[in-house]
């Protein structure tokens, strides 16, 4: 089973900063088979990035995704108020898929 | 548009079972897999699995093996998971979601609390 660490497992930023959110896998699962997910209390999670760097259908420009075989970011270039929020990376590479295990987004 | 409308929350004694439905609809039901997600209270996401609408294949993740069914009515757009054996541990909200416009979860049910308690 590949296992996702993601770091930091919060960030305290204010309105505006930029965040940096990462996601390590535990082997190389080349570059199309990562995505992030955003969610919210109460809510189900909204996909954000799939492919690792391709935006899903409405998403804001201010998310891009990078990175390639075991290293993974999630960048927010201006941090809204709506972007605080959990975020989790997903892996679909090989069964069983696997999620990390979040970083929240606080506002400082 | 793409729906997936998830049963109501469940309460469930230690030991029993739970079957949580999921009707689809806005799209072509057979054409793509439906998962299965859950996640514990304060806690992060957990794949369960997948079933195949057109031709009822299943793939459940090791760890449910032997515990979970899932199914699937076409005549209705409905795919159904059951989890036996109910502990504790398996309280959490279960959401369906499925992967029509990439190879990944961007359409989720609302999700389903399944409460286990005696």
């Amino acid at each position: 089973e590949i296992v996702l660490t993601q770091s930091p497992g919060t960030l305290s930023l204010s309105p505006g900063e930029r965040a940096t959110l990462s996601c390590r896998a535990s082997q190389n699962i080349g570059s199309l088979y990562l995505g992030w997910y955003q969610q919210k209390p109460g809510q189900a999670p909204r996909l954000l990035i799939s492919a690792a760097s391709s935006r899903a259908t409405g998403i804001p420009d201010r998310f891009s995704g990078s990175g390639s075989g075991t290293d993974f970011t999630l960048t927010i270039s201006r941090l809204e108020p709506e972007d605080f929020a959990v975020y989790y990376c997903q892996q679909y590479y090989t069964s069983p898929w696997t999620f990390g295990q979040g970083t929240k987004v606080e506002i400082k | 548009q793409v729906q997936l409308v998830q049963s109501g929350a469940e309460v469930k004694k230690p030991g029993a079972s739970v079957k949580v439905s999921c009707k689809a609809s806005g799209y072509t039901f057979t054409a793509y897999y439906m998962h299965w997600v859950r996640q514990a209270p304060g806690q992060g996401l957990e794949w369960m699995g997948w079933i195949d609408p057109r031709s009822g294949g299943t793939n459940y993740a090791q760890k449910f093996q032997g515990r979970v069914t899932m199914t699937r009515d076409t005549s209705s757009s409905t795919a159904s998971m059951e989890l036996s054996r109910l502990t504790s541990d398996d309280t959490a909200v279960y959401f369906c979601a499925t992967d029509i416009t990439v190879s990944i979860l961007d359409y989720w049910g609302q999700g389903t609390l399944v409460t286990v308690s005696s």
